[in-house]
C-alpha cells in the first residue's frame, strides 16, 4: 500500500538559515509527489510537484524538492528561510488508478526564530 | 474565480445531530474530495468523485453521506454527528485524475467542526 513518512512533527530554524524537510514515501511504481503547504486557519497550498524528468523541481517562494528514487524520498529545501515560511507542510503521493486521490504524510511545522 | 468555497467556517454540533457541509467550484473540474484533518495524522480521504452522479468512498468514509449532482457542488452529509467527527474539513477539486496528467489538487479554506 502506497505512504508517506514525515519523521520530523515540528522544525525550528532562525531565520535566514537554511531549510531541509524530509519525506519518505512507498509506492510500487513511479510515484507522482508533492509538497503543500498550509499557513494557519488556511487551505493547502501547491509548492511542488514532481512527475517525470529532472529529478530536481522547483517550485513557487523559492522552495526545491529532489527526488531520490533510490532513498525514496523527496526532501523539500529552501536556501534561506522567512519568517513568511512559517506554516505546516504536507508531502503527498499520487494513488493509482484515475482518480487524482492523494496520500498525506502527517505534516511538518516550521517555526522560524528572528 | 473564486476557486473552491466551502461554507460554514466554523460549527458546532450536538451528538446525533446532522449537518451539511457545502463545498462548490467554479473552475469546471470534474474531480472532487472531501478530507479531514486531525493534528497530527495529515489529511484523511473521506469521499472522492470523478464527476458528477459518480461518487465513492476514500479511507474513512464511516459516518458521512455524499452526493454529487452537478458538477460545481460536492456536499458532505454527517447524519448522527459524533464526537469523533471533531475536526477541520478540507474540500478539493482538480481537473484530472489521469495518470499522464496528474494535476494539481485545489483546496478550500475549511470547516471547522465540534461535535460536543
Amino acid at each position: 500500500a502506497q505512504s508517506v513518512t514525515q519523521p520530523d512533527i515540528h522544525i525550528t530554524v532562525s531565520e535566514g538559515a537554511s531549510l531541509e524537510l524530509r519525506c519518505n514515501y512507498s509506492y510500487g511504481a513511479t510515484p507522482y509527489l508533492f509538497w503543500y503547504v498550509q499557513s494557519p486557519g488556511q487551505g493547502l497550498q501547491l509548492l511542488l510537484k514532481y512527475f517525470s524528468g529532472d529529478t530536481l523541481v522547483q517550485g513557487i517562494k523559492g522552495f526545491e524538492a529532489e527526488f531520490k528514487r533510490s532513498q525514496s524520498s523527496f526532501n523539500l529545501r529552501k536556501p534561506s528561510v522567512h519568517w513568511s515560511d512559517a506554516a505546516e507542510y504536507f508531502c503527498a503521493v499520487g494513488g493509482s488508478g484515475n482518480t487524482g486521490k492523494l496520500i498525506f504524510g502527517q505534516g511538518t511545522t516550521l517555526q522560524v526564530k528572528p | 474565480n473564486a476557486g473552491v468555497t466551502q461554507t460554514p467556517k466554523f460549527r458546532i454540533l450536538k451528538i446525533g445531530q446532522s449537518m451539511t457541509l457545502q463545498c462548490a467550484q467554479d473552475m469546471n473540474h470534474n474531480y472532487m474530495y472531501w478530507y479531514r484533518q486531525d493534528p497530527g495524522m495529515g489529511l484523511k480521504l473521506i469521499y472522492y468523485s470523478v464527476g458528477a452522479g459518480i461518487t465513492d468512498k476514500g479511507e474513512v468514509p464511516n459516518g458521512y453521506n455524499v452526493s454529487r449532482s452537478t458538477t460545481e457542488d460536492f456536499p458532505l452529509r454527517l447524519e448522527l454527528a459524533a464526537p469523533s467527527q471533531t475536526s477541520v474539513y478540507f474540500c478539493a477539486s482538480s481537473y484530472s485524475g489521469r495518470i499522464l496528467s496528474y494535476n494539481e489538487q485545489f483546496f478550500g479554506p475549511g470547516t471547522r467542526l465540534t461535535v460536543l
